[in-house]
This record gives C-alpha cells, structure tokens and sequence, in this order.
C-alpha cells in the first residue's frame, strides 16, 4: 500500500516553516525523504532507520514515529530553492524497493 | 562524484515500436533500481537486480524486460510501446555492502513518449 502524504500541496513565502506529514497502513521499517523538481530526478534528503529517530540536514530534518508508523519532514525558514515536490517512500526489506508516498508539491514564493 | 548515467535522455517511438534504455550505475554499485513516472504522478518500481541477477520485481508490464550485465550496467527493453508507456524513466544504483546501502541514487532519467 502507498503512503499517504498530507498536505498535497502547500505555498509558502520565504522564511516560512513547513511541515509534510507521511503516513503507512503497513508497518514501516525505513522511511526515505526525497525532493524532486519538475522533470528531473528525485534528490535524495535523508533516511530513517529507527523508529523515534529525528534527524537533520541543513534546515530540513525529519521524524520517524515507528509505533504510530508516520513520518514527519520538517522544513525551516524555507528557501525559493525548497520548492518542489517532496515524496517520502518506504523501503527496507529483503531488496529495499522504495514505495513512494502520493507526493506534496511545496512552492515557495518570495 | 561520478552519478548515475541515463541514455538517452529523450526518447520518441511510435505504438508498437520496441526502445532500449540503458542505465550506467555509480561506480561500485552493484543494485539497479527501475522506476516509471507517469505525468504528475509519483515514481513507480518496476524491477531491481542484485549482482546480475534479478531481486524484485513491481508492476512491470509483460512487454517489458530488463537485466544487468557483468559491468553492472543495466538495460530495460521495452516492445509493442503503447500510448500509456510515455513517462520519465529513472533508473537508481546502490551499493548493498555499504553503510549506506539503502540510499539510492536516482540517474537524470530518460523521457520517453510514444506516439
């Protein structure tokens, strides 16, 4: 099953803090944060491994509630080059096969 | 640092053409990933290899078919195109004996359109 992101879509003004939320039905062993611009690849922005584990890169950091199995990115005063759409996916297992969430478009404005 | 190479970068076939996209991994990697983005959707998985052989496999059509060879590069062949196949095609290595091998990179992609 998919994860589930909310919101789909979200328009911040620069300096602006932003939270995209990613939620499984199945039980989640690794969550992976991407962005992506449009018509190019998904950068890869962190990984989470553990459930509770938080971590950060640069402004952007993440959440990993295992138990609850969501996974929370959290992006502080945003930047115009946030903007883009971000997808968590959920990976792990035998082949680590990423699933990718349903997508939240962030567009920053200044 | 190198990154993963996509060719071609754009594609245009007509229906029921065959197209070959090749995928040349970071140096080291040995797992290629296959994903297909439809317009405005999110990336799908197709198929994985492991070391040459196939590891997973996802919604990957029937016409399709894909292996990595003893280089690691990887092709995915694609015959009897239709309309729906027409999506970005990413193509993503890692390196399974790594610390960080559950990290993929994502090559630029190939976009390919039928017509």
């Amino acid at each position: 099953q998919q994860p589930v992101q909310s919101p789909q879509a979200v328009i911040l003004r620069e300096g602006e803090d932003a939270v995209i939320n990613c939620s499984s039905s199945k039980a989640l062993y690794s969550v992976h944060w991407y962005r992506q611009k449009h018509g190019e690849a998904p950068v890869f922005l962190m990984i989470l491994l553990k459930g509770g584990e938080q971590k950060g890169h640069e402004k952007i950091s993440a959440s990993f509630n295992e138990k609850k199995q969501q996974s929370s990115l959290y992006l502080t005063a945003s930047q115009l080059s946030y903007s883009g759409t971000y997808f968590c996916g959920t990976g792990g297992g035998a082949t680590n096969k990423l699933i990718f969430g349903t997508g939240t478009l962030l567009a920053v404005q200044p | 640092a190198a990154g993963v190479i996509q060719s071609p970068r754009h594609l245009i076939k007509e229906k029921r053409e065959t197209a070959t996209l090749k995928c040349y991994p970071i140096p080291r990697h040995d797992t290629v990933y296959w994903y297909q983005q439809g317009p405005g959707q999110d990336p799908q998985f197709l198929i994985s290899f492991y070391e040459k052989m196939q590891s997973d496999k996802g919604s990957i059509p029937d016409r399709f078919s894909a292996q990595q060879f003893s280089d690691y590069h990887s092709e995915l062949n694609m015959s009897s195109l239709e309309l729906g196949d027409s999506a970005l095609y990413f193509c993503a290595s890692s390196f399974y004996l790594s610390p960080r091998a559950l990290e993929q990179f994502f090559g630029p992609g190939t976009r390919l359109t039928v017509l």
